[in-house]
């Protein structure tokens, strides 16, 4: 099956500067990747995913890119803000089907003011 | 927007005894899945289901059986509580087409005593 791993495992960042979370998988046949970002308490929500057929999407503040040679995928977030603060999980569909997801084991980013 | 429910928010049962917890969604997805959250593991597959009365084992379905009825809700069931299966459950669904994002429920903050 898929392995997804995910660098660093916590991260603490001053408030204004960049976050980079890196991803790395295993399965080739993957071609859907998610990331997701769960507050303390609270469900997973997506925030961003990209397909294999792009290299970069942006959404505001955070962006994601996909290198699909070295298998990997990374999460930025620019001018983090306090409500950044969170874990971050990303996933790749591997070679599953039925949307089933493997998942990284998430990283706890903190933003300090 | 896709509304994921999870009958209870915290549950407290006793070893041996038998628990369900129930999902129910409101888009008419055709994939539920109930994962399991530990501290520094991440997200892990229990079981999942892309039709009404199909079921498919995850990563770690020992333990855990499902009962897929109707198709907007997806039962976990533990047939004899162990002090292990302490945890919180995740319910989320999504779409039958492929590379398509899962929507979370809040969870079910089990313990087992």
């Amino acid at each position: 099956g898929e392995n997804v791993e995910q660098h660093p495992s916590t991260l603490s960042v001053q408030e204004g500067d960049s976050a980079v979370i890196k991803c790395t998988y295993s399965d080739s046949a993957s071609n859907y990747f998610p990331w997701y970002k769960q507050e303390l308490g609270k469900r997973p929500q997506l925030i961003i995913d990209i397909r294999s057929n792009v290299g970069e999407k942006k959404d505001q503040r955070i962006a994601v890119t996909l290198n699909k040679t070295a298998k990997h995928f990374s999460l930025h977030i620019t001018e983090t803000q306090p409500e950044d603060s969170a874990v971050y999980f990303c996933a790749a569909t591997g070679s599953y089907g039925n949307n089933r997801l493997a998942f990284g084991k998430g990283n706890q980013v903190v933003v300090i003011p | 927007d896709v509304k994921v429910t999870q009958s209870s928010r915290y549950l407290v049962k006793r070893t041996g005894e038998k628990v369900f917890l129930e999902c129910v969604q409101d888009m008419d997805h055709e994939n539920m899945f109930w994962y399991r959250q530990d501290p520094g593991l991440g997200l892990r597959l229990i079981y999942f289901s892309y039709d009404v009365k199909m079921k498919e084992k995850g990563d770690i379905p020992e333990g855990y059986s499902v009962s897929r009825e109707k198709k907007e809700r997806f039962s976990l069931i533990l047939e004899s509580a162990s002090t292990n299966q302490t945890s919180m459950y995740l319910c989320a669904s999504s779409l039958y087409v492929n590379n398509q994002p899962q929507h979370f429920g809040d969870g079910t903050r089990l313990s087992i005593l």
